[in-house]
């Protein structure tokens, strides 16, 4: 059991360049989200999904992309990378049961550098 | 406006003294709080939550509705408890809002 994992680790790109982070979970969660953590900013929520096929915007989606085919898989897609979306992305995941949001499950992270 | 607040960045206490992590809120419904903690090197994870009302490797936390407060707090700090500490609430259907975080040192 993994639990939840990101891909790459760490990853730098030049401004305008296109690419997409890999989050997986293996515990059959319903519900799963993107988040960056910058200083003195906290996390903060870009996009999160309650299914496949179900996405919806968070607090900062602008220059990001989600999909959910799977229950599974949460790929988070920068379109035009810019060095504002420098940062360190988190995905988590957890259950909805009965209305109620269970404990998230975080990732270990991907710190991104945008030239 | 929704809103989490953690006043402190930094909070700095010796060991065996009382910690009180601070976090006001900001929600028009009825919130749903949770305190998160990153440990060293180790991936954020959930501390507690309002729901629960339990005592989690000796912290406790209160919702003051009056004072739209979750305040984190533990009688005597140990060394293991420095971290990054994170509350967050659950706004509206499913969307969390993290405070800024505050890093607590305990200090041997």
């Amino acid at each position: 059991n993994a639990g939840v994992t990101q891909t790459p680790k760490f990853q730098v790109l030049k401004t305008g360049q296109s690419m997409t982070l890999q989050c997986a979970q293996d515990m059959n969660h319903e519900y799963m989200s993107w988040y960056r953590q910058d200083p003195g900013m906290g996390l903060r929520l870009i996009h999160y999904s309650v299914g496949a096929g179900i996405t919806d915007q968070g607090e900062v989606p602008n220059g990001y992309n989600v999909s959910r085919s799977t229950t599974e898989d949460f790929p988070l897609r920068l379109l035009s990378a810019a060095p504002s979306q420098t940062s360190v992305y988190f995905c988590a995941s957890s259950w909805i049961a009965g209305g109620t949001y269970n404990e998230q499950f975080f990732g270990p992270g991907t710190r991104l550098t945008v030239l | 406006a929704q809103r989490v607040t953690q006043p402190e960045k930094l909070l700095s206490v010796f060991k065996g003294a009382p910690v009180e992590l601070k976090c006001n809120y900001s929600y028009s419904g009825s919130p749903e709080l949770f305190w998160y903690v990153q440990y060293s090197r180790q991936r954020l994870q959930l501390l507690l939550r309002h729901i629960s009302r339990e005592s989690i490797k000796g912290f406790t936390a209160d919702l003051n509705k009056g004072e739209t407060s979750f305040h984190l707090k533990k009688p005597f700090a140990q060394e293991e408890d420095s971290a990054m500490y994170y509350c967050a609430l659950l706004s509206g259907t499913y969307k969390y809002i993290f405070g800024t975080g505050t890093r607590l040192k305990v200090l041997a």
